[in-house]
Parts: structure tokens; sequence; C-alpha cells
């Protein structure tokens, strides 16, 4: 029974660049969170998305970021012209939905920009 | 001010020693979460508390929500438990607000 899974575990891009991050929540979780964790500083909610649907994006950077959850195949966050203050540690969580319902994180994705 | 704040910041403790993490809450939750970090490492969900108590082999979640406070324990600690311990209270439907973590350092 697999955990949440993230890929890449480390990403390297150049400043201009497109960087996608890919979440596969844990067999049987509907509902999937992503978070940024800035060098230092402590988690920060970027979105919630169930399949096909964006339910709670407030925490998302109003440019460059976009979030989707497909119906078939993973979560993706995407940023588009990467810039310096993107190079962050970004975390995926899973649940089943519902207020009873823990969420279970990924080892995230670092993510390096030059 | 934060909405969840975290006490100590930092603290480092010898083997064998009882640990107290704090972590105090200003909004309305519906659920606190314990998460383990290691560095470098992934999040570990260790607890989520809507009241009282739980227990996990040498780890104990306690919260009082009346007054917006809970506190993770470690008995016995051991230098493998060190890690940074974040606190998060979850808003709303399902939206988690964290601390800014305290790194404990158990030293042998």
């Amino acid at each position: 029974n697999a955990g949440v899974m993230q890929n890449p575990r480390h990403l390297v891009r150049r400043r201009g660049q497109e960087a996608r991050l890919r979440c596969s929540p844990m067999k049987g979780h509907s509902h999937v969170y992503w978070y940024r964790q800035l060098p230092e500083e402590g988690l920060k909610f970027m979105v919630y998305l169930q399949k096909e649907n964006i339910i709670d994006e407030s925490g998302m950077p109003k440019e460059r970021f976009s979030a989707e959850f497909p119906k078939e195949g993973p979560s993706i966050l995407r940023i588009q012209q990467v810039v310096r203050g993107d190079s962050a540690a970004y975390f995926c969580a899973s649940s089943r939905g519902g207020a009873d319902q823990p969420q279970h994180f990924g080892d995230g994705t670092r993510l390096s920009i030059l | 001010k934060n909405e969840v704040e975290q006490s100590p910041q930092n603290l480092t403790a010898q083997e064998g020693e009882f640990i107290t993490i704090n972590c105090s809450y200003s909004v309305g939750i519906s659920a606190l979460h314990w998460l383990q970090q290691h560095p470098g490492g992934g999040i570990v969900s260790l607890f989520m508390l809507s009241s009282g108590k739980k227990k996990h082999g040498r780890l104990i979640a306690t919260i009082n929500i009346q007054e917006k406070h809970s506190s993770l324990h470690i008995t016995a600690s051991h230098p493998r438990d060190s890690a940074v311990y974040i606190c998060a209270v979850r808003q709303g439907a399902q939206k988690l607000v964290f601390g800014q973590g305290t790194r404990l350092t158990i030293n042998p």
C-alpha cells in the first residue's frame, strides 16, 4: 500500500523555464493538497483539489502557478517562467476527505532555480 | 502574530529526558495535527487530534480546546527523535495552517 508519491525528488531549473511537479495520492484518496516550504520558513498552504476540481486556491500566487488533478493520473503543480524565489520544497498531501480524515504527506520535491 | 505559535523554537536535551513541545492557536479549528520532519526529509503525520489525548509508543499528544493549546510529549527521548516537530491546525474544510516548527536535538 504505497504512500503519497511525489516526483521528482529534486528538480533543477534555470530562470525562465517551466517546472512540473507530480503527486500521486494514496490509493483510495481523492483529495490532494499542495504546500510550499520556503528556505528557513514554515509550511504554507497553496491549493486543495479534488478530482477534476480546484476547491481552494487561496494560497496560490496569482501568476505563473497552476494546479490540476485530472480524472486519470497524478496531480500536477506547474510553475511557469520560474524565478529564484520559487526555490523551495513543495509537499503534496492526500486524504479521503471528511473532517475526521488525516492528511498523509509525500516526501516532497526540492526545487532549485539557478 | 501567527495564527499558530509553537514553543520552544529550538530544544536540546540529553538522551532519556522527557520532552514537551507546546502549540497555541488563535483560530477556530476542526482538528490539530502533529507532524515530524527530518532534515532534508519528508513529513510524517504523528497525530491528528480534535479532543483529549492520544498515545503512540513514546509519544503523547494532548489538546485543550477551551484554552486553544496542545502539547506533544516524548518520553525516554532518543537521538533518533531529533527532528523538526510541526503543529498544524485544520480550518474549515481541509486547509492546514502550520506553526514554525520546533527543532529538537537529542544528544547521546
